[in-house]
């Protein structure tokens, strides 16, 4: 049973240019939360999706941030026209349910590392 | 608001000594889980526990264990016997319902740095 898949790992991007992170769910798990981690900082929620659906983006930046669950295939974060303040790590998790009232918790992919110059 | 604190930013032990790390919430809710996660050197996020707020009985794991008090409100972890393995940046996290999911708010981290 694979686990939370993230990639790329590692991006790297010039300034202005658009960056695309895909994140496949664990097997059977319909709830996506993106987060990202700046250098030195702990993880900060962006955006909760379910299939097809936004269910809150109140973390993500206004402009040139957007996040799409389609009914099929992974979850995409995109960041277009991109800064040297996007640098981080961006972090998806998946769960099966949504975690209020269950007993299941969110699995963390690896992580892609986004660098721009 | 809900909040996560970690005053401890760096800790450095020496192997098989025990180290703590203090974790401290703050929520008006009622109902909330609490986390701990690991990030070694490597990046990647590792599960480490789950405590709902009704269950404050402390918890043991091989060499880690949490130290769950409501009244302070703080949910602090322990490593007995430290290793070189166990060098990680370690966050403690806050989930607390929302409407109908919960949203993690984690707390900035703590470094642990276990010298050989």
């Amino acid at each position: 049973n694979a686990g939370v898949m993230q990639n790329p790992r590692h991006l790297v991007r010039r300034r202005g240019q658009e960056a695309r992170l895909r994140c496949s769910p664990m097997k059977g798990h319909s709830h996506v939360y993106w987060y990202r981690q700046l250098p030195e900082e702990g993880l900060k929620f962006m955006v909760y999706l379910q299939k097809e659906n936004i269910i809150d983006e109140s973390g993500m930046p206004k402009e040139r941030f957007s996040a799409e669950f389609p009914k099929e295939g992974p979850s995409i974060l995109r960041i277009q026209q991109v800064v040297r303040g996007d640098s981080a790590a961006y972090f998806c998790a998946s769960s099966p349910l949504p975690l209020g009232g269950s007993t299941d918790t969110q699995y963390f992919g690896p992580g892609t590392r986004l660098t721009v110059l | 608001a809900q909040k996560v604190t970690q005053a401890q930013t760096e800790i450095s032990v020496v192997e098989k000594e025990d180290v703590t790390l203090d974790c401290v919430y703050e929520t008006r809710d009622t109902t909330y889980y609490l986390f701990w996660y690991k990030q070694p050197p490597s990046g990647e996020l590792v599960f480490l526990i789950r405590r709902n707020s009704f269950d404050e009985q402390n918890e043991i794991s091989g060499r880690y264990s949490w130290n769950f008090q409501k009244s302070t409100s703080s949910f602090n972890f322990t490593i007995t016997a430290s290793q070189v393995v166990d060098s990680a940046v370690y966050f403690c996290a806050l989930s607390v319902l929302k409407t109908s999911y919960d949203k993690v708010i984690f707390g900035p981290g703590t470094s642990l740095s276990v010298i050989p």
